[in-house]
């Protein structure tokens, strides 16, 4: 099945730097890579996703890339700020697109340093 | 976005007890649901598939005869931990399909004493 690895587990940047969270995953029929945001004791929120038909996709200081090829994807967050400071998870579907069930990876702690 | 509710929020059994959680999707009709559970500083593992009118589809090393699943309309669908342990507490996430992404519930916390 599906397995996606996460890199780095913590990552600690000063406020206006950049922050950049790395994915992998194993099954080349993935096609729907979703990112989502949480806070302590909350639901995931979506914070941006990218299909395997585009390689890179923006939204504000927010953007993905995909390498099909490689089998890796990566969120980038510019000009950070002190409430992007939350867990960070990468997802992908083995089938059945942004409907279908998510394999996470293990997590990205980020602090945002004022 | 679609809003996926769940309920109860929170919840404390007794160890033995059966615990059920609903998951609503409140504003669309989800045909499929998921079920996840995440332990404190993990990520979400997925547990099952819950899909409308027909039998859950379990993950590797879930049991589906202590965990069951309800998909009995489009809008609700619901797990029941059956004789829980101390060793099932945890956070357990619902999420809805939409046309073009997943919907989260608030997640309900589950403490087995």
């Amino acid at each position: 099945g599906e397995n996606v690895e996460q890199h780095p587990s913590t990552l600690s940047v000063q406020e206006g730097d950049s922050a950049v969270i790395k994915c992998t995953y194993s099954d080349s029929a993935s096609n729907y890579f979703p990112w989502y945001k949480q806070e302590l004791g909350k639901r995931p929120q979506l914070i941006i996703d990218i299909r395997s038909n585009v390689g890179e996709k923006k939204d504000q200081r927010i953007a993905v890339t995909l390498n099909k090829t490689a089998k890796h994807f990566s969120l980038h967050i510019t000009e950070t700020q002190p409430e992007d400071s939350a867990v960070y998870f990468c997802a992908a579907t083995p089938y059945g697109g942004s409907q279908g069930n998510l394999i996470f990876g293990k997590g990205t702690k980020l602090s945002v340093k004022p | 976005g679609a809003v996926v509710s769940q309920h109860p929020s929170r919840v404390i059994c007794k160890s033995g007890t059966s615990v059920k959680i609903e998951c609503r999707s409140l504003d669309f009709q989800a045909t499929t649901m998921f079920w996840y559970r995440q332990f404190p500083k993990q990520s979400l593992m997925l547990m099952a598939t819950s899909n409308e009118g027909s039998k859950a589809t379990y993950e590797q090393g879930v049991e589906k005869d202590k965990f069951l699943i309800n998909h009995a309309s489009l809008t609700l669908s619901t797990l029941t931990v059956t004789s829980a342990h101390p060793e099932d507490s945890s956070f357990y996430i619902c999420s809805a399909s939409g046309a073009n992404e997943q919907f989260f519930g608030p997640g309900t916390r589950l403490t087995v004493l």
